[in-house]
């Protein structure tokens, strides 16, 4: 079945480093790739999508691009600032109306 | 515009009780999904509705759980005789519906259920 793995965390950064958090997914069909970041005590929200190969998507100054030949979808950012301190999960969706997710990955940034 | 609103935001019960969890959905979207994200995982799916029907129920884990729709538009999601494996955080979402890949959930707050 349709699967997704993500880096196991926490990631823990000081501020103003470089962030990546590695993910990769398994699917039978073509699927849509997301980002979902939940901030503490918050529910999900979307960070950011791409929906076809070599399409990046970006927001808030992450970005990821869909890698279709390595079935990635690594989540980068050039600055990290406390404020990302978060849980950032990845996500597929291939049409099925249910999305899967992975487990997670928990950053920690400090000043 | 106003997001996904799930209430209530805690619910404790104890062991054995009925609950109720409601839903309300982004204004004109048409698929609604129930999500379960225990402790330190990802949501896993639970049920989706298309309209008022149940398109999908097929992550309920037993009979315990039932979901309804009556309007297409609120959705309450109803655990009967409640286990302590059954606290988590009940997530909704809601989508445009789309009949493709390119549609895209946006998720409540969550309800923390926990079953004393």
């Amino acid at each position: 079945g349709d699967s997704v793995t993500q880096m196991e965390g926490p990631v823990t950064l000081s501020e103003e480093a470089f962030l990546t958090i590695n993910c990769t997914y398994t699917a039978t069909g073509y699927p849509s790739l997301f980002w979902y970041v939940q901030y503490p005590g918050e529910g999900l929200q979307l960070l950011l999508k791409a929906t076809k190969a070599d399409d990046k998507g970006s927001n808030k100054g992450f970005e990821a691009t869909y890698r279709k030949e390595t079935t990635s979808f690594h989540l980068e950012k050039g600055s990290v600032q406390v404020s990302d301190s978060a849980v950032y999960f990845c996500a597929l969706y291939t049409g099925g109306f249910k999305t899967i997710f992975g487990a997670g990955t928990r950053l920690f940034v400090k000043a | 515009g106003a997001g996904v609103s799930q209430t209530p935001s805690n619910k404790v019960t104890e062991k054995g009780k009925y609950v109720e969890l409601r839903c309300d959905p982004i204004s004109g979207h048409t698929a609604l999904y129930w999500y379960r994200q225990s402790l330190g995982q990802g949501p896993e799916f639970l049920i989706y509705f298309q309209g008022t029907g149940a398109a999908d129920d097929s992550g309920l884990p037993n009979d315990r759980f039932f979901a309804v729709r009556p309007e297409g538009s609120v959705s309450t999601l109803k655990i009967q005789r409640t286990e302590r494996g059954d606290s988590a955080v009940y997530l909704c979402a809601s989508s445009l519906g789309l009949a493709d890949r390119t549609d895209t959930q946006y998720f409540g707050p969550g309800t923390r259920l926990t079953v004393l």
